[in-house]
């Protein structure tokens, strides 16, 4: 079974800061995919980021980038020149490869930005 | 249209009723997926649905019944829930196959709240 483990539970920053969020996860597979959600407070939850196992470069989306290291399976966030609006819970995600698949979430981490 | 909505947003029902809720998306994709979420908890997985075919069955209780009526339409009937099963109820969707296009698209989920 897989498992992503988040150790960060809450994380507070200024606007226009940079931030790192943490991921670890455990599995098997050699092939699978890797998430990062973001969770609103109102609720409704995006897709950020995502980044394929087989792929060595790390994934960019404007100011969202990923440290992927598969040899330590690890999976962290960066968000630079941080926004109120990132404010947010945000959730690293695990699936396997092969069509419809569970996510599998870490517990999460809550980021606050600060004016 | 890169949405899937979800009905009612709201519902607050007692242990002996039966109540549906309903998920719908217009983006082509096979896989649909229900989630419950608690609060300050990431969401677990609870039906896969692939090609209007149940696929994953998360060990949920028979309270929950889902059903797809057709590539687009997510239902989860509810009878008898118990107060713990008070949540928000996540629907998701995605391609079917394998690949970097099998990222879940989520809405914005209904908050039920059994009595």
């Amino acid at each position: 079974a897989q498992t992503v483990t988040q150790s960060q539970p809450e994380m507070s920053v200024q606007e226009a800061e940079t931030v790192t969020l943490s991921c670890t996860y455990d599995t098997s597979e050699n092939n699978y995919y890797l998430f990062w959600y973001k969770q609103p407070p109102s609720r409704q939850m995006i897709l950020v980021i995502r980044q394929e196992a087989y792929k060595q470069q790390n994934a960019t989306e404007n100011r969202f980038s990923v440290n992927f290291q598969k040899a330590a399976k690890s999976f962290s966030l960066k968000i630079s020149d941080s926004q109120l609006g990132d404010t947010a819970m945000y959730f690293c995600a695990f699936m396997k490869e092969g069509g419809a698949q569970k996510l599998v979430f870490g517990q999460g981490t809550r980021l606050t930005i600060n004016p | 249209d890169t949405e899937v909505t979800q009905t009612p947003k709201h519902l607050v029902m007692g242990m002996t009723n039966k109540k549906s809720l309903k998920c719908e998306q217009h983006m082509g994709h096979r896989a649909m997926y229900w989630y419950k979420q608690k609060a300050k908890k990431p969401p677990e997985l609870m039906f896969v649905y692939s090609y209007e075919k149940l696929s994953i069955n998360e060990s949920v209780p028979s309270r929950f019944s889902p059903e797809c009526p057709n590539s687009s339409l997510l239902n989860l009937h509810l009878h008898a829930l118990q107060p713990e099963d008070s949540a928000l109820y996540l629907c998701a969707s995605s391609h079917r196959g394998a690949g970097p296009l099998n990222e879940q698209f989520f809405g914005p989920g209904t908050r039920l709240t059994v009595l």
